[in-house]
């Protein structure tokens, strides 16, 4: 049974660009969640998908956005990119109460 | 606000040794559900161990189990028998159980060094 999916690994965009990371939840899952991970720091929740919709959203710009498919699997899309938006994007998949997350997409903005 | 806090920056203990990683957290909800992440140099962040609020009875998985205070707000993680592959960044963490309010509140992480 395949886990939580994230693409792509790393990434390096240059600020002003737009980048768009992907996200396949684990098999059975039908809730998609988004985190930011600076370097040190604790995840911080950028926004939560269930049925195609955006259930929640954390303390995050609308330079954030994001997109669930009917498979299931999501997008992060980050627009006009900022050298602050450097940092480890982790997806996490549930159906439940217990999220299980994928390896992450390291961007890296210059 | 519901917020989770680990005190602990770093710890590092002999391998074999038993360690207790500490954690509180704030939340005036009296349904959720606490966590323990494990997240290696690798950077995938693993599911240690999980506890439901409501339950009485800590939970355990092989070597590792928590002792859960819920009048104090408390949620440590005892780690024994450690071995060199627990070497990592452990991070506290909980979700209110509220339909369409289920984000994982996390704290700043304890580095964790198993010493050979």
């Amino acid at each position: 049974d395949a886990g939580v999916t994230q693409s792509p690994t790393h990434l390096i965009k240059t600020r002003g660009q737009q980048v768009t990371l992907r996200c396949s939840p684990k098999s059975g899952h039908d809730t998609v969640s988004w985190y930011q991970q600076a370097l040190g720091q604790g995840p911080q929740f950028i926004f939560q998908y269930y049925e195609e919709e955006e259930r929640q959203r954390g303390n995050f710009p609308d330079r954030f956005s994001g997109h669930q498919f009917p498979n299931y699997s999501s997008e992060l899309n980050v627009n006009a990119l900022l050298l602050g938006d450097s940092a480890l994007y982790l997806c996490a998949s549930s159906s439940a109460d217990t999220q299980y997350f994928g390896p992450g997409t390291r961007l890296t903005v210059l | 606000a519901q917020t989770v806090t680990q005190s602990q920056p770093e710890m590092s203990v002999q391998e074999a040794e038993t360690v207790t990683l500490s954690c509180t957290y704030d939340t005036s909800e009296n349904n959720y559900y606490l966590f323990w992440y494990k997240q290696p140099p690798s950077r995938q962040m693993i599911l240690v161990i999980r506890q439901e609020a409501y339950k009485q009875q800590n939970a355990t998985e092989n070597r590792f189990s928590v002792n859960f205070q819920k009048a104090a707000k408390s949620f440590s993680l005892k780690i024994s028998d450690s071995q060199l592959g627990d070497t990592a960044m452990y991070f506290c963490a909980f979700v209110v159980y509220v339909f369409g309010n289920e984000k994982l509140t996390f704290g700043t992480g304890t580095r964790l060094t198993i010493i050979p």
